[in-house]
């Protein structure tokens, strides 16, 4: 069975520097997609972003990147000139891809970051 | 926003109750996955729905059903309600792209 570890509960940022937050998985599969979601206390889930494992070029947005590496099963997160709005939970998922058909997401129990003025 | 919408926010119910929560999927998406969130926790799996049918199912017990209709909105039904079943309940709706797009969520306390 495929497994999420974020292995740091809390994290805090002062506004403007960069931060990363790491996730670990465990999986026998080779096709399958990883993202990164964002929950506010307003709770709702918004996607960060997604990577195909089968891209090796780490996906950006805009302040947002991965850092991805397949063969150690890692793909952490890097927010970059953090700002007060990126206060939130964040999740890493795991989603199987099964060649056309949509898999499950499988969390990881999530990071806590705050970022301070 | 992700045009995803559920309905009702916020729920509160008694043991042994049953409880319909209610999805409307974003427009084009086809298929519909249901997640319960505990507190402090990561959402945990309980189904997803493809064209009408259930497409997967995580550990949940038969009293956790579903739904999903032609116009691809979707129910969660619980029977029998547990003190365990209070907890934030999540509808993503998607594409066989793989994003998956979460709705508000709505919140249940089981007394």
């Amino acid at each position: 069975a495929q497994t999420v570890t974020q292995s740091q509960p809390e994290m805090s940022v002062q506004e403007a520097e960069t931060v990363t937050l790491s996730c670990t998985y465990d999986t026998s599969e080779n096709n399958y997609y990883l993202f990164w979601y964002k929950q506010p206390p307003s709770r709702q889930m918004i996607l960060v972003i997604r990577q195909e494992a089968y891209k090796q070029q780490n996906a950006t947005e805009n302040r947002f990147s991965v850092n991805f590496q397949k063969a150690a099963k890692s793909f952490s997160l890097k927010i970059s000139d953090s700002q007060l709005g990126d206060t939130a939970m964040y999740f890493c998922a795991f989603m199987n891809y099964y060649g056309g058909s949509q898999g499950n997401l499988i969390f990881g129990k999530g990071t806590k970051l705050s970022v301070k003025p | 926003e992700t045009g995803v919408t559920q309905s009702p926010t916020h729920l509160i119910k008694t043991r042994g109750q049953q409880v319909t929560l209610r999805c409307s999927s974003q427009s084009g998406h086809n298929t519909v996955s249901w997640y319960q969130q505990a507190l402090g926790q990561g959402p945990q799996f309980i189904f997803q729905y493809y064209r009408e049918e259930e497409n997967g199912r995580g550990n949940f017990p038969p009293r956790f059903s579903g739904l999903q209709f032609p116009n691809y909105s979707s129910e969660l039904n619980v029977n029998a309600l547990e003190l365990d079943d209070s907890a934030l309940y999540l509808c993503a709706s998607g594409q066989t792209t793989g994003t998956q797009y979460f709705g508000p969520g709505t919140r249940l306390l089981v007394l």
